[in-house]
């Protein structure tokens, strides 16, 4: 049974470029999350999609968007890249409905900004 | 909003050792919390979790209770082994259900 899967497992860009990350959420989820963790730190929540749709946000910028696919895989975009977007990126499934549904990471993306 | 407070690291403890990794919350409503593993180049695993007062999470020689009165959900295994050597993040899941608010983490070094 996979786990979560997310692509690629590191990239480098450099300021001002846009970025896409991917995530395949664990068989049987319907619910993805992403976190930040920048180096040192917890992750912090970015955001949630289910359905298809953003169900909460953290307190992140516009820069930072995501998409669902009718699969339940999903994207993380971010524009403008900063210096500062240098960090792991999570993504987290689980399956909604179900009370206290454990989330499950994968192993992240490690995007570097130069 | 939602906060979650753990010890600064790093915890060096030699082998066999006893830990405590101290974690308390702020929160509204009734959170679950749960206990997150990070290994050297990996993701977060699910170490453990409780859903409400007085429950303790339990799993590999861990555990945690998850104290209302105090707010807090401190982490504790009565033997190290070097293998447990990773950081660790307390975290919660508030009424909604939506997001994980995590705390800044603790490294533990365990030495042979």
């Amino acid at each position: 049974d996979a786990g979560v899967t997310q692509s690629p497992t590191h990239l480098i860009k450099t300021r001002g470029q846009q970025v896409t990350l991917r995530c395949s959420p664990k068989s049987g989820h319907d619910t993805v999350s992403w976190y930040q963790q920048a180096l040192g730190q917890g992750p912090q929540f970015i955001f949630q999609y289910y359905e298809e749709e953003e169900r909460q946000r953290g307190n992140f910028p516009d820069r930072f968007s995501g998409h669902q696919f009718p699969n339940y895989s999903s994207e993380l975009n971010v524009n403008a890249l900063l210096l500062g977007d240098s960090a792991l990126y999570l993504c987290a499934s689980s399956l909604l409905g179900v009370a206290v549904s454990a989330q499950h990471f994968g192993d992240g993306t490690r995007l570097s900004i130069l | 909003g939602d906060s979650v407070t753990q010890m600064e690291g790093p915890v060096t403890l030699s082998e066999e050792a006893c830990l405590t990794i101290n974690c308390t919350y702020t929160a509204t409503g009734y959170p679950s919390l749960f206990w997150y593993v990070q290994y050297p180049g990996e993701g977060l695993q699910l170490l453990l979790k409780a859903t409400k007062a007085d429950d303790k999470g339990s799993n590999k020689g861990f555990e945690a209770t998850y104290r209302k009165e105090t707010t807090s959900f401190h982490l504790e295994k009565g033997s190290v082994q070097v293998s447990d050597s990773a950081v660790y993040f307390c975290a919660l899941i508030n009424n909604a259900g939506n997001m994980l608010t995590f705390g800044g983490g603790t490294r533990l070094m365990v030495k042979p």
